[in-house]
């Protein structure tokens, strides 16, 4: 079976800083991995997603992540954060041969002023 | 676009009532999902379905129940609403097997 670790339930961070939010995967074969955001009262958003080849992928927003298949990691980091990233984060993998996603608990990111 | 669509944003219901949320997706997708999402625990599927009468169990389908008579609507039924049911429930719906394109949720209190 898969499972996802977010370590960090919340990350609060000042505007134009960066930020790295943490995900780690175990599984026993290859999988999909993703990160979704909600924004406050609405569903989630698709950032990015990482299949297969380069194993660093961009997003919208502004956001990448690496995959680390020695470390079993994928973080997802932004160079400069706005106070419109203010949202939860949330990790995610998938076997390709199925169609079910497992997530994470979630990130809270706060970008404040 | 795909759109996803959840039939209420709020719903809030008495215990033992029988629940139906609707979703109707736009985009003639294969796969549909129900999750319930909490906080601290993320989201957890509760039924998928990948084909029309078709549907599977995901890891928490105690005290549900869907039906899937149409491609485009995938509906979740709570037979008999209880208060530890209260929570989000995220409709989705994917053509291949990696993304998943969500509603916008409704939140169901049950009293």
């Amino acid at each position: 079976a898969q499972s996802v670790t977010q370590l960090d339930s919340q990350v609060p961070v000042f505007e134009e800083a960066p930020v790295e939010l943490r995900c780690n995967y175990s599984s026993s074969v290859s999988v999909y991995l993703f990160w979704y955001v909600q924004y406050p009262n609405q569903g989630l958003q698709l950032l990015l997603k990482y299949l297969s080849g380069s194993t660093l992928v961009k997003g919208i927003n502004g956001f990448e992540a690496e995959f680390n298949k020695s470390q079993t990691s994928f973080h997802l980091r932004k160079p400069s954060v706005h106070i419109s990233d203010t949202a939860e984060y949330f990790c995610a993998v998938s076997v390709p041969s199925l169609q079910k996603l497992v997530f994470g608990t979630g990130t809270r990111l706060l970008v404040s002023p | 676009d795909v759109k996803v669509t959840q039939s209420s944003r709020y719903l809030v219901k008495r215990t033992g009532e029988k629940v139906f949320l609707e979703c109707v997706q736009d985009m003639d997708h294969e796969n549909m999902f129900w999750y319930r999402q909490d906080p601290g625990l993320g989201l957890r599927l509760i039924y998928f379905s990948y084909d029309v009468k078709m549907k599977e169990k995901g890891d928490i389908p105690e005290g549900y129940s869907v039906s899937r008579e149409k491609k485009e609507r995938f509906s979740l039924i709570l037979e008999s609403a209880s208060t530890n049911q209260t929570s989000m429930y995220l409709c989705a719906s994917s053509e291949s097997r990696d993304v998943q394109f969500f509603g916008p949720g409704t939140r169901l209190t049950v009293l």
